[in-house]
């Protein structure tokens, strides 16, 4: 059975940097471009980042561009995200997933706060 | 980018009752790109449909979907008491994915 495993959020103050992981286990996780996907407290979806399958490309969305980093480690089975000047804006729930149909696994998801 | 647009915001129905949620894209959506899920509080969304109209694994017939180009929608043919949650739709035509703003589906 798939799993991902989020972890590394926490408080953060403004400005500071955080770095996400999200360890995979129970499928092929090299086979897959991977995602990052976050949830503000009462909102939303919010598609942030991904990465194709070797770690060559990526892509992210225009909020987070420039500050975020998507990273991956296939021999490790850990997808990252290294995220910068943080704002309240970025206080989320943050998810890993695979997003692609029919093989659609998610993690539980780990929340960062970004306030003094 | 494809702004997906769901409507309505809140749909307040009885178990038993018929659920019809839409999801109105920005642009055309190609190859059929278009999925929804389903999310309940503190958990991780779980993918319903897949492809615009196909069922992902384990989930029952009352859930269905069509649509094409611009306009798709989700219908539960009856609502059971575990289908009352929130369910967004998702376009992976083209980047950056987007998300619908979710529907809604309370106890009426």
């Amino acid at each position: 059975e798939a799993h991902l495993v989020e972890s590394g959020g926490g408080l953060v103050q403004p400005g500071g940097s955080l770095r996400l992981s999200c360890a995979a286990s129970g499928f092929t996780f090299g086979h897959y471009w991977m995602h990052w996907v976050r949830q503000a407290p009462g909102k939303g979806l919010v598609w942030v980042s991904e990465i194709d399958s070797g770690g060559s490309s990526t892509s992210y969305a225009e909020s987070v561009e420039g500050r975020f980093s998507i990273s991956r480690d296939n021999a490790k089975n850990t997808l990252y995200l290294h995220m910068n000047s943080l704002t309240g804006e970025d206080t989320a729930v943050y998810y890993c997933a695979s997003l692609s149909a029919p093989v659609d696994y998610w993690g539980q998801g780990t929340l960062v706060t970004v306030s003094s | 980018e494809i702004v997906l647009t769901q409507s309505p915001g809140t749909l307040s129905l009885s178990p038993g009752e018929r659920a019809t949620l839409s999801c109105r894209a920005s642009q055309s959506v190609y190859n059929n790109y278009l999925g929804w899920y389903q999310q309940k509080p503190g958990q991780a969304p779980r993918l319903l449909i897949y492809g615009v109209s196909s069922r992902a694994t384990g989930i029952p017939d009352r859930f269905s979907a069509s649509g094409s180009g611009t306009d798709f929608s989700l219908t539960i043919s009856r609502l059971e008491p575990e289908d009352f949650a929130v369910y967004y739709c998702q376009q992976y035509s083209s980047s950056p994915r987007t998300f619908g703003q979710g529907t809604k589906v309370e106890m009426k």
